[in-house]
């Protein structure tokens, strides 16, 4: 069984500032994907980010990071220059890579709140 | 590149009346997923479709949901009867399929069940 913990349920940072979102993992699997979504108040989730249990170079996309210590089971999601847009619910997720199912597991996320 | 539809957007219901949900993928997206998203928690996977077929349904209650993908594109999702927790958002999810594919979300469904 997979399971995701998020234990920031909510965080306040000044604009401009950088903030890391701390996610934690558990899993058997040998290969698995680990996501980050960000859901705004209309609902949708957006993804951010993607990283492969195998990849050596921890992912990056714009102004999103993904710092993976695959040794600590640590995925955390860190973005730099925050803007007001910034302000939702961040989840983190994974699944195995090596399943004919797909089933993301989600983590109970966190809400950022981005201050002028 | 159009993404997840899904509507209604509301809908608000009486306990024991019955509900349908729609959802269009991504253009080209053979695998399409529903999850229930409670208040306050991550969503959780209801179901999952592999063009008409289904993947994985290990977590829908199958004596009041049921779903369907027609021609493995549009996919509707049902509950009769409702039941007062089932009051949450349904959203629909997309992908390519594969190892690494990324899921798609819409913009889903948020239900109240009075």
């Amino acid at each position: 069984a997979q399971k995701i913990t998020q234990t920031q349920p909510g965080m306040f940072v000044q604009e401009k500032e950088a903030v890391t979102l701390d996610c934690t993992y558990d899993t058997s699997d040998q290969s698995y994907g680990l996501f980050w979504y960000k859901q705004p108040s209309s609902g949708e989730m957006i993804f951010l980010i993607y990283q492969g249990s195998y990849d050596e170079q921890n992912a990056t996309e714009g102004r999103y990071s993904l710092n993976f210590q695959k040794a600590r089971k640590s995925a955390n999601l860190v973005i730099s220059a925050s803007q007001l847009g910034d302000s939702a619910m961040y989840f983190c997720a994974m699944r195995p890579l090596d399943q004919g199912a797909q089933k993301l597991v989600f983590g109970q996320g966190t809400r950022l709140t981005i201050n002028p | 590149e159009a993404g997840v539809a899904q509507s209604p957007r509301y809908k608000i219901i009486e306990k024991r009346q019955s509900v349908a949900f729609w959802c269009n993928p991504i253009s080209g997206h053979a695998t399409l997923y529903w999850y229930q998203q409670i208040l306050g928690q991550g969503p959780k996977l209801l179901i999952q479709f592999q063009n008409n077929g289904v993947v994985d349904d290990s977590q829908l209650p199958k004596d009041r949901f049921s779903a369907e993908r027609l021609k493995g594109v549009d996919s509707t999702l049902k509950i009769q009867p409702a039941k007062l927790e089932d009051s949450a958002v349904y959203l629909c999810a997309s992908s390519l399929g594969g190892r690494q594919a990324v899921q798609y979300f819409g913009a889903g469904t948020r239900l109240s069940v009075l």
